[in-house]
């Protein structure tokens, strides 16, 4: 059974759309996280939700809203999309937020391409 | 921004031998995890040291930190083809986040 789960895997969408990706985790962890990776691998957190409460709001556009229904789930909603919004997009969750001591576990990524 | 940055960029050893690959970070830490990404899926937790340690074994892989030079090696010993990832090192501290860098990627031959 999939732990982190992410839908759909693959997104295609014109500049200027909205689109949304979902992500739900049966770890029944309480922490759950959006990191999107560039095309040259580098990593980087974007949001992440303890117990459905905003923890980590980076430096991201505000196109982008994060909405967490309940602990498992973790959606991106994602305005007026640009080409620069391309990446791959990974959700991940963890138990508890243990100052980044902890283990986080990923889904395996939806990939938005902008045209 | 990127805390952690992996050395070499890029590797390519024979099955058997042992790949080695390093990790600097800027700023203090409370722990240093090392993750691995196969092509076209998700990343993985291989191993998390604290900072207060200096090695750490897993199986065939062996983690070292440095805190005074702000460092970390990942070994692998006795590659094999599976073992074709990428590898990233991930630097938590207090403000409850991860900061990965962009990683090395590993080719193991045949």
């Amino acid at each position: 059974d999939t732990a982190v789960s992410q839908t759909p895997k693959y997104l295609v969408t014109q500049m200027g759309n909205d689109k949304s990706i979902k992500c739900e985790q049966n770890l029944g962890h309480d922490t759950m996280y959006w990191y999107k990776q560039d095309s040259k691998k580098f990593l980087k957190i974007m949001f992440s939700y303890n117990n459905k409460e905003l923890i980590i709001n980076e430096t991201v556009p505000n196109r982008f809203s994060p909405k967490s229904p309940d602990k498992a789930h973790l959606n991106l909603h994602i305005n007026s999309l640009e080409l620069g919004d391309s990446a791959v997009y990974f959700c991940a969750s963890s138990q508890g937020l243990g100052q980044g001591a902890i283990e986080q576990f990923f889904g395996p990524g939806t990939r938005l391409t902008v045209l | 921004s990127q805390q952690g940055e992996e050395d070499p960029q890029a590797l390519s050893i024979q099955e058997g031998e042992n790949a080695t690959m390093n990790c600097s970070y800027k700023t203090s830490i409370n722990n240093l995890q090392w993750y691995r990404q196969n092509s076209g899926r998700g990343l993985v937790h291989l191993i998390l040291i604290r900072s207060n340690e200096r090695e750490k074994h897993s199986g065939r892989l062996r983690v070292t930190l440095d805190t005074s030079k702000k460092s970390s090696s990942l070994l692998i010993t006795a590659s094999r083809a599976a073992d074709t990832a990428s590898y990233f090192c991930a630097t938590g501290s207090n403000d409850y986040k991860l900061s990965f860098g962009a990683g090395t990627t590993v080719t193991v031959r045949a």
